[in-house]
Parts: structure tokens; sequence; C-alpha cells
């Protein structure tokens, strides 16, 4: 079966600054992936996904990059603002019917 | 509703009750999942229901644990003779979904029921 890990799981960052959050996954049969951000007392949110036939998928001020070499997955934020302050997870999943398996999370602190 | 509900959002209960927290999914959304988060942890993955094929019950940690979903919206977490290491916080979360060889798409999350045994 697949599993996720995060390579560190707390952050800190001065504001302004970029962030990057890493992630392992074992199964190297699994296309797609998935970041997700998580605020005290809500549920996680959908940041960003990218599938296995690409190596970089960008959004607003996020960007992911896969490795599929290594088994590595990385979150990219620029310009880290106070709000970006939160509990990132990176899940990795297969087609069909396979659910998503997360990873334990990386706390990320803004510092102002 | 614009997002998933989940009720109740607090839930304290003695051990050896049962519980049941409930979950409504996006209207139209396949797809749907449970999971369990313990404080400072990761989302452990419990049950899964795609259409109208078998649930993946494979996350069940024990036989104390089933859910159902009735006509393929609402679902039903059930808890039975909860215990202490039962306390965490459920989440449920659906998807468009994908079917064999789809892709999974984006999950929606409902913002939890946080259960406490005392």
């Amino acid at each position: 079966g697949e599993s996720v890990g995060l390579h560190l799981p707390t952050l800190s960052v001065q504001e302004g600054d970029n962030s990057i959050i890493n992630c392992a996954y074992s199964n190297s049969a699994s296309d797609y992936f998935i970041w997700y951000k998580q605020e005290s007392g809500k549920g996680p949110q959908f940041i960003i996904d990218i599938r296995s036939n690409m190596d970089k998928r960008q959004g607003q001020r996020v960007t992911v990059l896969l490795n599929k070499t290594v088994k590595h997955l990385s979150l990219q934020i620029a310009a880290t603002q106070p709000g970006d302050s939160a509990v990132y997870f990176c899940a990795a999943g297969g087609a069909g019917n396979t659910p998503l398996v997360f990873g334990k999370g990386t706390r990320l602190s803004v510092i102002a | 509703g614009a997002g998933v509900s989940q009720s109740p959002s607090n839930k304290v209960t003695e051990k050896g009750k049962d519980v049941e927290l409930r979950c409504d999914p996006i209207s139209g959304h396949t797809a749907l999942y449970w999971y369990r988060q313990s404080l400072g942890q990761g989302l452990e993955f419990l049950i899964y229901f795609q259409g109208n094929s078998a649930p993946d019950k494979s996350g069940l940690p024990s036989d104390r644990f089933s859910a159902e979903r009735t006509g393929g919206s609402v679902s039903t977490l059930t808890i039975q003779r909860t215990q202490q290491e039962d306390s965490a916080v459920y989440l449920c979360a659906s998807s468009l979904g994908g079917g064999a060889g789809g892709p999974i798409g984006e999950l929606f999350f409902g913002e939890g029921s946080r259960l406490t045994v005392l």
C-alpha cells in the first residue's frame, strides 16, 4: 500500500520569504497527488494537485513539484503571508477507486 | 448546502456508549470518504463509498466501527461501545469521484465532528 511522509513536522519562515514543504511517498503506482491546507478548527482545504504525467504545476503563489524518480513531492509558497500559517498535508492516490493516503502534515508558522 | 455538512460538530460521550456521526455530502458528488484525525496527527483513512460499488472498509480500525450511505447521499458513521482512544476529529469528504481508471478528483471536506470519550 501507499504511505506518505513529511520531511519536517514544523517549519517557520519570515513573512515575505518563500516556503518549501516536502513530502515523500512510497508507491510508484500512485499517479495523483494533492496538497491541502488545514487551519485550526477547520477541515482541510484544497490547494493544488498534480498528476503523474506532469512534474510541475503552478497556482496562485503556489507551485507543486513532482519527482517521480525519487518519489518526492514539494509545495512552494511564494511571498509567504501570515494567513498562510496552517498545517499542510500532502496526499497520494492511484487511479480508480482508491482513497487518498495523507501524510502527517507540516505546521507552517509565519513570523511577522 | 454549498459544502459538506457534518453533525454534530462536537460530541462528548461516556466510555461504552454508541455514537452516530452524520455527513451530508455536496449534492451530485458520488464519492464519500471518512477520515479520522487524532490530536496533532494526520488524516487516517477509515472508509470510502463510490457510487453503487461496495464500500472500501479497509481503514476501519475495529468491528466497533461501521458506516452506511443511504440513497447514495447522506452517510452515517457509527462507533459502538466507544473507547477513550476513539477520541478524535472525524472528517467527512466528498468528491465527484472517479471510477475505474479515472481521476480521484479534489476532496471537499466538512468541518469535522469532534468526539471526546470520557
